[in-house]
């Protein structure tokens, strides 16, 4: 089955800086990658997904880039800012139809100092 | 306000007993995942549900059991309880197709004593 590896496990980074996670994942069938974000005793939230035809996508100073033939994927968050600090998870599933359950990397805590 | 509901938000019970989670999912939404998130695991999947009929399963053990009813909320039920079950568990819908994405609930956090 599936297997997402998510690196690092933790990220520190002055306000205004760039932080990028990123993630590996096994099953070249996969062909979803969303990245949710978890903010203290609330469940994951999606900030942005990316689907294998496509290898970059870009929502105001968050992006998240594709490569296929490597499997790996990540999330780049420029200009970051206090209220980014929370859990982030990687996720890779084969969607389709009715099936297409999510496998989670172990997520990222980023923390940004004013 | 996510769109899915789950409850309760709290639950604390002891070893052995059995209790019910609940979850509505997003309006027009089929399926339904159950996720368990614990501090050194992470969000591992236990089990998926579309139109009421089991479609995927993961890691779930076999003291836990689901299921989804007509109007497509679902309940995940655990019995035998153990103080490792303790954790959060989630609920997410989603709809058809590749832009649907999932949506979780704000999750209902377990605590067996």
């Amino acid at each position: 089955g599936e297997n997402v590896e998510q690196h690092p496990s933790t990220l520190s980074v002055q306000e205004g800086d760039s932080a990028v996670i990123k993630c590996t994942y096994s099953d070249s069938a996969s062909n979803y990658f969303p990245w949710y974000k978890q903010e203290l005793g609330k469940g994951p939230q999606l900030i942005i997904d990316i689907r294998s035809n496509v290898g970059e996508k870009k929502d105001q100073r968050i992006a998240v880039t594709l490569n296929k033939t490597a499997k790996h994927f990540s999330l780049h968050i420029t200009e970051t800012q206090p209220e980014d600090s929370a859990v982030y998870f990687c996720a890779a599933s084969i969607y389709g139809g009715s099936q297409g359950n999510l496998i989670f990397g172990k997520g990222t805590k980023l923390s940004v100092k004013p | 306000d996510s769109g899915v509901t789950q409850t309760p938000k709290h639950l604390i019970t002891a070893t052995g007993q059995r209790v019910t989670l609940r979850c509505s999912p997003r309006s027009g939404d089929l399926s339904v995942y159950w996720y368990q998130q614990s501090l050194d695991q992470g969000l591992q999947f236990l089990i998926q549900y579309y139109n009421g009929e089991e479609r995927a399963k993961g890691n779930i053990l076999e003291r836990f059991s689901a299921q989804q009813f007509p109007d497509l909320h679902s309940e995940l039920n655990l019995s035998s309880l153990e103080l490792g079950d303790s954790a959060l568990y989630f609920c997410a819908s989603s709809g058809e197709g590749v832009g649907s994405g999932y949506t979780f609930g704000s999750g209902t956090r377990l605590t067996v004593v």
